[in-house]
């Protein structure tokens, strides 16, 4: 069975500061691993995907995330945070197709300026 | 460039009352999905057609029902709704490349 934690509910980083969000994994095949942002009352976006090829993935808007097998993490990161990245942010795993995907609960970026 | 439209965005309904909510997507993907936003828990999958008239239940069906009418539409219908139903309702489609392309919610509150 697959599983997927998101470490932390909320986090609050200042403008022009880096941002980290923690999402960690259990998976019993090598799964496919997914960003989404939400932003307030709209759709989730797809920020970013692992499938197998470079650890080290690049989304949209600055983003990236490294696929660490050994600690089964898939951490969010970007250098700076805009105050346009406050969203709510949603880390996903599948095993084999997407129907049988998992989403995390969820953390919510606050960016004070 | 529509992608996934769903209708309606919002929705009072009382305790017992039957709705439909639509959604159409102009993408040509073959599978469509239902799912359920409800604070701290994510979303968790109501059902899924992985083609045009197929479909099969996901996590918590109890409740609803699904028409894949054709390639471009899923309809999640609640026959008799309750207040636990009330909640944020997404529709996706994707290609069968893993990546999901999701419309902009229908909120429902069932009183």
């Amino acid at each position: 069975a697959q599983s997927v934690t998101q470490l932390d509910s909320h986090v609050s980083v200042s403008e022009g500061t880096p941002v980290l969000l923690r999402c960690n994994y259990s998976s019993s095949y090598s799964p496919s691993l997914f960003w989404y942002v939400q932003h307030p009352n709209k759709g989730l976006q797809l920020l970013l995907k692992y499938t197998s090829a470079a650890t080290l993935v690049k989304g949209i808007n600055g983003f990236e995330a490294e696929f660490k097998k050994s600690e089964t993490s898939f951490h969010l990161t970007k250098p700076s945070a805009h105050m346009s990245d406050a969203a709510e942010y949603f880390c996903v795993v599948s095993e084999t197709s997407y129907q049988k995907v998992t989403f995390g609960t969820g953390t919510k970026l606050q960016v004070i300026p | 460039n529509a992608g996934v439209t769903q209708t309606p965005k919002f929705q009072v309904l009382k305790t017992g009352q039957s709705m439909t909510l639509q959604c159409a997507q102009d993408m040509n993907h073959n599978s469509m999905y239902w799912y359920r936003q409800d604070p701290g828990m994510g979303l968790r999958l109501i059902y899924y057609s992985a083609s045009e008239g197929t479909t099969d239940k996901g996590e918590v069906p109890n409740g609803y029902n699904v028409s894949r009418l054709n390639k471009r539409e899923f309809s999640l219908r609640l026959e008799s709704a309750a207040p636990s139903q009330t909640s944020v309702y997404f529709c996706a489609s994707d290609r069968g490349t893993s990546e999901a392309f999701f419309g902009q919610g229908t909120r429902l509150t069932v009183v």
